[in-house]
């Protein structure tokens, strides 16, 4: 079993509606992050989370909301979905404490999101 | 602010040769950490190779080896005795290592094909 579960791993849907994409690990890590990947343009993040208590933005949270409902949950919203969302989602988790900043993010298999 | 340039949008290798992915950062952080992602046509996101700052010597994993030339800001990723499995998007990035920021700067990616 993957260590970084994404689901669905496809979605089509249209323009307005609300979309909810989840997150889960198994790997026990404290903190979780949200980036998409447009063509061209590398991996943007959206929001991360430290704790379930600590969320925060990231460069391009406008029209995004998330939930970290437990330690090993971070889902990730589009209240209203438009088609400049479509992009490839990937979840990704990585270590906290006093060695953090040097551990690799690990990421999910990515969810392919097309808004009509 | 953090910045990756990866100045290679494509590369071709002949299958057992090297190859280098260039890549510059721009960062103010003293303390940094740089790493190399690779992405196949399945879409996931694999952790290479890590490097820090601070490390003296270049970081090597398997085949593949960071030549990391802090004075120039570069940190090229060589693959050596490429395979046709290594026919991916390879993305670098960077993170400072000070304070709490914990936002990954991705570059663009090089999109590298390994042919017979």
């Amino acid at each position: 079993d993957a260590d970084v579960t994404q689901t669905p791993r496809n979605r089509i849907t249209k323009t307005g509606k609300r979309i909810m994409l989840e997150c889960s690990q198994t790997k026990g890590h404290d903190r979780m992050y949200w980036y998409r990947q447009d063509p061209g343009l590398g991996l943007r993040l959206i929001y991360y989370s430290f704790d379930v208590k600590d969320i925060n933005k990231g460069e391009i949270s406008d029209g995004y909301s998330v939930s970290r409902q437990a330690q090993a949950k971070f889902s990730l919203s589009l209240e209203s979905a438009i088609p400049n969302q479509t992009a490839l989602y990937f979840c990704a988790t990585s270590e906290g404490g006093s060695t953090a900043a040097n551990q690799p993010q690990h990421f999910g298999d990515g969810t392919r999101l097309s808004i009509l | 602010a953090q910045k990756i340039t990866q100045t290679q949008p494509g590369m071709f290798v002949q299958e057992k040769e090297a190859v280098t992915l260039d890549c510059t950062y721009d960062t103010s952080d003293q303390s940094y950490g740089l790493f190399w992602y690779k992405q196949p046509s399945s879409g996931e996101m694999i952790f290479l190779i890590y490097q820090g700052s601070y490390d003296e010597q270049n970081a090597t994993e398997g085949r593949y080896s960071l030549n990391f030339q802090k004075a120039r800001k570069s940190a090229n990723l060589v693959i050596s005795a490429s395979q046709l499995g290594d026919s991916a998007m390879y993305f670098c990035a960077m993170r400072g290592l000070t304070g709490t920021a914990s936002k990954l700067t991705f570059g663009t990616g090089t999109r590298l094909q390994v042919t017979l």
